[in-house]
């Protein structure tokens, strides 16, 4: 069965580092979002793609925070200057077009140090 | 206050045991998920709801439109149901397809 992708499972940076999670949709789904996971806390929703261009963002998603799916097949999201406050599990989800069920990766968990 | 409300929050069930969590919201909607979020942390799609009934195996999600709730039944129960359950929609209000999540319920099953 298909499936969502995320690479790495965990990532240790230090603050002030930019830092690049990749994520390999399935393969025919034509919209993909972000969302992410502080510990202890519930899912947020940061950005939706669709068309190669963003479709919508939360207040989370400020200019530190990019996406870009470079290749046609990965998607990826891309943190310029890293901020103890964006240690959380990243969570990359994809769907098909028409159909509105969103099926998710296994995350990133990312560690600001 | 939360778009997004389950309860409970903490639930504590013996294998066998018939389990009800709910999800109430507060705007309109398009779609109801529910998922499931393992210790790992993965998360895994149970059902997606705009109507009625769903069933898949022992687990059955039900959604009232009118009534802004939804409920995820879990029929004789297992320790491997352990999980915390989620609850996100889909708002008619966002010109995106963004989900918003409840907080999740904590499952424990004990044999």
């Amino acid at each position: 069965e298909p499936e969502v992708t995320q690479t790495p499972s965990h990532q240790v940076t230090q603050m002030g580092q930019e830092v690049i999670l990749r994520c390999v949709p399935i393969s025919n789904h034509l919209y993909f979002y972000w969302y992410r996971q502080i510990l202890g806390q519930k899912v947020e929703f940061l950005v939706s793609f669709y068309n190669n261009e963003i479709s919508e963002k939360s207040e989370i998603f400020d200019d530190q925070f990019s996406v870009e799916r470079p290749d046609g097949s990965n998607f990826t999201l891309k943190i310029r200057s890293t901020k103890l406050e964006d240690s959380a599990m990243y969570f990359c989800a994809s769907r098909a077009g028409g159909i509105n069920e969103q099926f998710f990766g296994p995350g990133t968990r990312l560690t600001v140090l | 206050k939360n778009e997004v409300e389950q309860s409970p929050q903490n639930l504590t069930a013996q294998e066998g045991e018939f389990i009800t969590i709910n999800c109430s919201y507060s705007v309109g909607i398009s779609a109801l998920h529910w998922l499931q979020q393992h210790p790992g942390g993965g998360i895994v799609s149970l059902f997606m709801l705009s109507s009625g009934k769903k069933k898949h195996g022992r687990l059955i999600a039900t959604i009232n439109i009118q009534e802004k709730h939804s409920s995820l039944h879990i029929t004789a129960s297992h320790p491997r149901d352990s999980a915390v359950y989620i609850c996100a929609v889909r708002s008619e209000e966002t010109s995106g397809s963004r989900l918003t999540f409840g907080e999740g319920t904590q499952l424990t099953v004990n044999p």
